[in-house]
């Protein structure tokens, strides 16, 4: 069974541009979340999707976007890039039902690591 | 919102020695599970364990809910053990996955 998939791993951007990046998670997972990693924040949650809809969304400024599409693959946008936006982004997939309580295993992919230069 | 802290956020151990790494979280919670990110930054599953005792090789782990703290044991440590360990955390009512801040293992040859 493929893991989740992140893409790009690695990517290079300067301030002011945009950015996207794509997860695929494990097959039959529909639950998606994105977390950023910042060596002075940590591992923060961004969002989380659940049947292309968002069910929940972390302390981030609007220019921290997300989507999730029928086949449950994800990507999350960040516009007018800044040098405080580069991290690793980890995205997470969970099979997760529509209930909130219950099992929720989240499994990760091995990130995507964006500088702002 | 639920407060997870780990302690302690650094540690050095000599290979072969055993450690005990705690995760305190301030809030029931519905799921707790314990991650290793090894330097390339992947974080990888070892437990989900929102209560109870649970082992895998040399790892363990022990979640006492009412008393809110898990606890990982790693015995006879191998240099490929080191990295961050990272516990997080989930309430009832929510989406979000908190974690704790780490705890950095070096163990030495």
């Amino acid at each position: 069974k493929a893991g989740v998939t992140q893409t790009p791993r690695y990517l290079i951007k300067t301030r002011g541009q945009q950015v996207t990046l794509s997860c695929s998670p494990i097959s039959g997972h529909r639950s998606v979340s994105w977390y950023q990693q910042t060596p002075g924040q940590g591992l923060q949650f961004l969002f989380e999707y659940f049947s292309e809809t968002q069910r929940n969304k972390g302390n981030f400024p609007g220019r921290f976007s997300g989507r999730q599409f029928s086949n449950s693959r994800s990507e999350m946008n960040v516009s007018t890039l800044e040098l405080g936006d580069s991290a690793l982004y980890l995205c997470a997939s969970s099979s997760r039902t529509g209930a909130v309580s219950g099992a929720n295993v989240l499994t990760f992919g091995a990130g995507s690591r964006l500088t702002v230069l | 919102g639920i407060q997870v802290e780990q302690s302690p956020p650094d540690l050095i151990l000599q290979e072969g020695a055993n450690s005990t790494l705690r995760c305190n979280f301030s809030d029931s919670v519905n799921n707790l599970q314990w991650f290793h990110q090894n330097p390339w930054g992947q974080l990888i599953n070892l437990f989900y364990i929102p209560s109870g005792t649970k082992q895998n090789g040399r790892l363990s782990a022990t979640t006492v809910a009412t008393e809110r703290y898990s606890l990982l044991y790693i015995s006879s440590s191998q240099t490929t053990d080191s990295g961050v360990y990272f516990c997080a955390a989930r309430m009832d009512s929510s989406y979000k996955l908190i974690f704790g801040s780490g705890t950095r293992l070096l163990v030495r040859p």
